[in-house]
């Protein structure tokens, strides 16, 4: 009864290679994210989708493209992977205005060799 | 846009001791206020929210924080830590984005070590 799954935990991969992280949350929240946790642990936005659709996109290279299939789910896909993408990205949901807390989920570590 | 500044990046303590850890932001406007909680190779965990209200809210594990809209800070404490407390803690501020949505930036984060 996990509330914010990934899939997978972790994912090592050569440079140049195309991969996907899969998100799924049981909360019935609206909104979901995607976070990256760089090697010195800061955590900064992606993006966001609310009822599957784009409404916070970061400044982040267009190799990113978020996919919200339903409200449930987010996948994150990455194209071209570079090894600055060596990092944990976390997936979180929230149900704002009334519940603006974001719950997160355990993480998946990509290791780009 | 908003920043959220952990003054200490380390803070070791003994056990049973006493502990604070620091946190500041950049505008109280419209703002929700956060701390999480990361254990080695684990997602965040929620300590504690400020919304409005009361200014002290309490939070898991023994843990309260401050919200001190004239010094912009919510300092997060705890009476007497335990070893099991050594974690990474993260202050977060929630502010508008645009329309309703709303944005988590985060602060760089404190280790805090419980030394036994």
């Amino acid at each position: 009864d996990t509330a914010v799954s990934q899939t997978p935990k972790y994912l090592v991969t050569q440079m140049g290679n195309d991969k996907s992280i899969k998100c799924e949350q049981n909360l019935g929240h609206d909104t979901m994210y995607w976070y990256k946790q760089d090697s010195k642990k800061f955590l900064k936005i992606m993006f966001s989708y609310n009822n599957k659709e784009l409404i916070i996109n970061e400044t982040v290279p267009n190799r990113f493209s978020p996919k919200s299939p339903d409200k449930a789910h987010l996948n994150l896909h990455i194209n071209s992977l570079e090894l600055g993408d060596s990092a944990v990205y976390f997936c979180a949901s929230s149900q704002p205005p009334g519940r603006p807390e974001q719950f997160f989920g355990p993480g998946t570590r990509l290791t780009v060799l | 846009a908003q920043s959220v500044t952990q003054l200490d990046s380390q803070v070791p303590v003994f056990e049973e001791a006493p502990v604070e850890l620091r946190c500041n932001y950049s505008s109280s406007v419209s703002v929700y206020l956060f701390w999480y909680v990361q254990y080695p190779n684990q997602g965040l965990q929620l300590l504690l929210k400020y919304l409005s209200g009361s200014t002290l809210v309490k939070g898991i594990n023994g843990f309260e924080a401050e919200f001190n809209k004239s010094q912009t800070s919510f300092h997060l404490r705890k009476p007497s830590v335990h070893i099991s407390d050594t974690a990474e803690y993260f202050c977060a501020v929630s502010y508008r984005y645009s329309g309703s949505a709303r944005q988590l930036t985060f602060g760089s984060g404190t280790q805090l070590t419980v030394l036994p």
